[in-house]
């Protein structure tokens, strides 16, 4: 498809299980991020690839959450041992590189997200 | 810490009126920020950028303004139609991750 691609779109676990989020970005995106999303609140960053280097993952708030984009497209997030607080829509987006301008930037486009229930 | 904020109230006006929504920023100064629509169930969809050293930005019946000495962008959407009715997210962002703020939600009532 042309957007970036999420599933599964629902994801129900019982408290202490793994799950593991997909994300498919579009096609020639080489920056690649996760975002978390509370309930009425805005999207806050996780994690951020560029081709399959994780630059940055000051966002994830324990060593329960991991990524990978081995491939340098498709990526997964991976939460071990859930708690009821992981509870949230976890969004995924991709853009092109940053030019060279430090103050250029790109647009990102989301994917619709996975809603992650932990019971 | 660098922080976003915008209006967590419900924004609600009439059709064809001028809605504005409000993103502060403190403890930096950005050098840009973005505009998002998010609607219920839906990833936030990009609308539009500006740059620091811009006043002003503007793409059909949507503009936004961004004044550096009150650490504030403006998001205006002018003939606003219930079709526009949706939650619009602020972020900012220097190393390519947004920093969000909470978002407002806008009620365009017919």
């Amino acid at each position: 498809g042309a957007g970036v691609s999420q599933s599964p779109r629902y994801k129900v676990a019982k408290r202490g299980q793994d799950v593991a989020l997909r994300c498919d970005p579009i096609s020639g995106h080489v920056s690649l991020f996760w975002y978390q999303q509370a309930l009425g609140q805005g999207p806050e960053f996780l994690t951020y690839f560029q081709n399959e280097a994780q630059l940055d993952k000051s966002g994830l708030p324990s060593d329960r959450f991991f990524a990978e984009r081995p491939e340098g497209s498709v990526s997964t997030l991976k939460i071990q041992r859930t708690q009821q607080e992981d509870s949230a829509v976890y969004l995924c987006a991709s853009s092109l590189v940053p030019g060279p301008d430090p103050y250029s930037n790109q647009p990102q486009h989301f994917g619709d997200g996975t809603r992650l229930s932990i019971l | 810490s660098q922080k976003i904020e915008q209006n967590s109230e419900a924004l609600n006006i009439q059709e064809g009126k001028t809605a504005t929504l409000t993103c502060n920023y403190t403890n930096y100064s950005p050098a840009y920020l973005q505009w998002y629509r998010q609607d219920p169930g839906r990833g936030p969809v990009f609308l539009l950028l500006i740059r620091e050293n811009e006043k002003e930005k503007r793409k059909e019946r949507l503009k936004v303004t961004f004044d550096t000495t009150l650490k504030q962008s403006l998001f205006h959407i002018t003939a606003s139609q219930p079709a526009d009715s949706a939650t619009y997210l602020c972020g900012r962002s220097n190393t390519g991750k947004l920093i969000f703020g909470q978002g407002t939600t806008l009620q365009v009532k017919p």
